[in-house]
C-alpha cells in the first residue's frame, strides 16, 4: 500500500533552517511528483511546490521561492524540503503528498509540526 | 492566483443531506474537464482525497459522498450525514499554478 512517512516534529529558532523528510513506499517513487503543503494552526492549506523525483525538476508557488528548497534521494525513495531563514510565520504543519495527474493529491504523509520560537 | 471561496461552517442534522459549496474567482474547467477536487480533514489528521475532477469518487470513499459543478461553482454533497463525517472540507483547483485551496468548511452536527 502507498505510504508517505514523514520525519518528526522540529523546534527551531528564528533565523535558522530546517530540513524535513518524506519517505515513500508501496509504489515506484519516480513515477509521481511529490508536493509539499503548509497548514498554519487552525488555517487552510497552502501549496508550496512540487518535485519530479525522476528528473529532479521543481515547481514552486512564487510565495515560497527563496523560503523552501525541494530535493529527492532516489536511492532511498525520500523527498526533502528545506526551509530557510525561519520566522514565527513559518510555524505550521507541513505535509508531503503524492501528486496525481489533473493534478490532485491522492496520498498524504502524516505531517510534520515545525515550531519556530526563540 | 485563483481564489476559492467556501462558507466557514455548515450545521446539519444526522441523517440529513449536507451541501458544501466552493466558488472559484475564475473558471477552473477546460472543455469538459473540471479541475476541482475535494478533501476531508479530521482534527489532528492529514487531509484525505474524497472527490477528484469535480465528480469522481476516490478509492475507498463511501458512495454517500458525491461532487458536482463546472466553471466556477462546485458542490460536495454528503447524503446522509453520519457522525463520522464531522471534519473540515477543502476544495482545491488545478486549473492554474499555483495550486490553491479553499479556506475550508467545518461540518457540524445540529
Amino acid at each position: 500500500q502507498v505510504q508517505l512517512q514523514q520525519s518528526g516534529a522540529e523546534l527551531t529558532k528564528p533565523g535558522s533552517s530546517v530540513k524535513i523528510s518524506c519517505k515513500a513506499s508501496g509504489y515506484t517513487f519516480t513515477s509521481y511528483d511529490i508536493s509539499w503543503i503548509k497548514q498554519r494552526p487552525g488555517q487552510a492549506l497552502e501549496w508550496i511546490g512540487a518535485i519530479n523525483p525522476g528528473s529532479g525538476g521543481t515547481g514552486y508557488n512564487e510565495k515560497f521561492k527563496g523560503k523552501a528548497t525541494l530535493t529527492v534521494d532516489k536511492s532511498s525513495s525520500t523527498a526533502f524540503m528545506q526551509l530557510s531563514s525561519l520566522t514565527p510565520e513559518d510555524t505550521a504543519v507541513y505535509y508531503c503528498a503524492r501528486l496525481k495527474e489533473a493534478p490532485f493529491f491522492d496520498y498524504w504523509g502524516q505531517g510534520v509540526m515545525v515550531t519556530v520560537s526563540s | 492566483d485563483i481564489v476559492l471561496t467556501q462558507s466557514p461552517v455548515l450545521a446539519v442534522s444526522l441523517g440529513q443531506r449536507a451541501t458544501i459549496s466552493c466558488r472559484a474567482s475564475q473558471s477552473v474547467s477546460i472543455s469538459s474537464i473540471n479541475l476541482m477536487h475535494w478533501y476531508q480533514q479530521k482534527p489532528g489528521q492529514q487531509p484525505k482525497l474524497l472527490i477528484y475532477r469535480a465528480s469522481n469518487l476516490a478509492s475507498g470513499i463511501p458512495a454517500r459522498f458525491s461532487g458536482s459543478g463546472s466553471g466556477t461553482d462546485f458542490t460536495l454533497t454528503i447524503d446522509p450525514v453520519q457522525a463520522d463525517d464531522i471534519a473540515a472540507y477543502y476544495c482545491q483547483q488545478s486549473r492554474e499554478s499555483p495550486l490553491t485551496f479553499g479556506s475550508g468548511t467545518k461540518l457540524e452536527i445540529k
